[in-house]
């Protein structure tokens, strides 16, 4: 397995414009995380689905942020529009509680965003 | 809600030397502990995990954890550490019944020749 995908793996934009990040889960993975990482507030949850359904969102910031999951291997972050406090390194996570690496969440490489 | 404290941000040691890397979580009835290596530009890694069982954990890279319900720690060791260990190490907890994991704020470690 190719592990989990994220795209873009650098994006600068303009503050004001939209952005969109990309998730590809492992496959057979039933949980998605999405999470932000900053110097200032360390590795924060935003949001995690399973079965595709947005469990818990309480880490979402405002409402300029949305998360999507229209199928099992396939998920969005969508900011708009974006500010310049956005900056952070996004990762997305997948996790299983079956099999060898069941509890495990499995990371991708991570977006690192920067708004000008 | 559950809370993890690395106390130690950095730690920088000589290479050969031994290392720990402190955590301690808040307490709760039953929970998950995770340990995880992230490399400079990269995902995070899982080392080890403790979900029950014996309290000395064994992982990657010849590190291991010992969990302590009484002192409500998870301290990461590693008897001999080379130069490919250094990067940010996070404790992360997750509270029985839950999928949410909570990390620390994560511990650099520099390995020096």
């Amino acid at each position: 397995d190719a592990g989990v995908i994220q795209s873009p793996r650098h994006e600068v934009t303009e503050m004001g414009q939209e952005v969109t990040l990309r998730c590809k889960p492992i496959s057979g993975h039933d949980y998605l995380f999405w999470y932000r990482q900053t110097m200032m507030r360390g590795l924060e949850l935003l949001i995690y689905f399973n079965n595709n359904v947005p469990i818990d969102d309480s880490g979402m910031p405002e409402d300029r942020f949305s998360a999507k999951m229209p199928n099992a291997s396939f998920s969005t972050l969508k900011i708009q529009p974006s500010e310049p406090r956005d900056s952070a390194v996004y990762f997305c996570a997948s996790s299983s509680p079956l099999g060898t690496g069941k509890n495990e969440q499995f990371f991708g490489p991570g977006t690192r965003l920067t708004v000008l | 809600a559950q809370s993890v404290t690395q106390l130690d941000s950095q730690v920088p040691v000589f290479e050969e030397a031994p290392v720990e890397l402190r955590c301690n979580y808040s307490s709760s009835v039953s929970v998950y502990l995770f340990w995880y290596v992230q490399y400079p530009n990269q995902g995070l890694q899982l080392l080890l995990k403790y979900l029950s069982g014996s309290t000395l954990v064994k992982g990657i890279n010849g590190f291991e954890a010992e969990f302590n319900k009484s002192q409500t720690s998870f301290h990461l060791r590693k008897p001999s550490v080379h130069i490919s260990d250094t990067a940010e190490y996070f404790c992360a907890v997750r509270k029985g019944g839950s999928e949410k994991l909570v990390f620390g704020k994560g511990t650099k470690l520099t390995v020096n020749p």
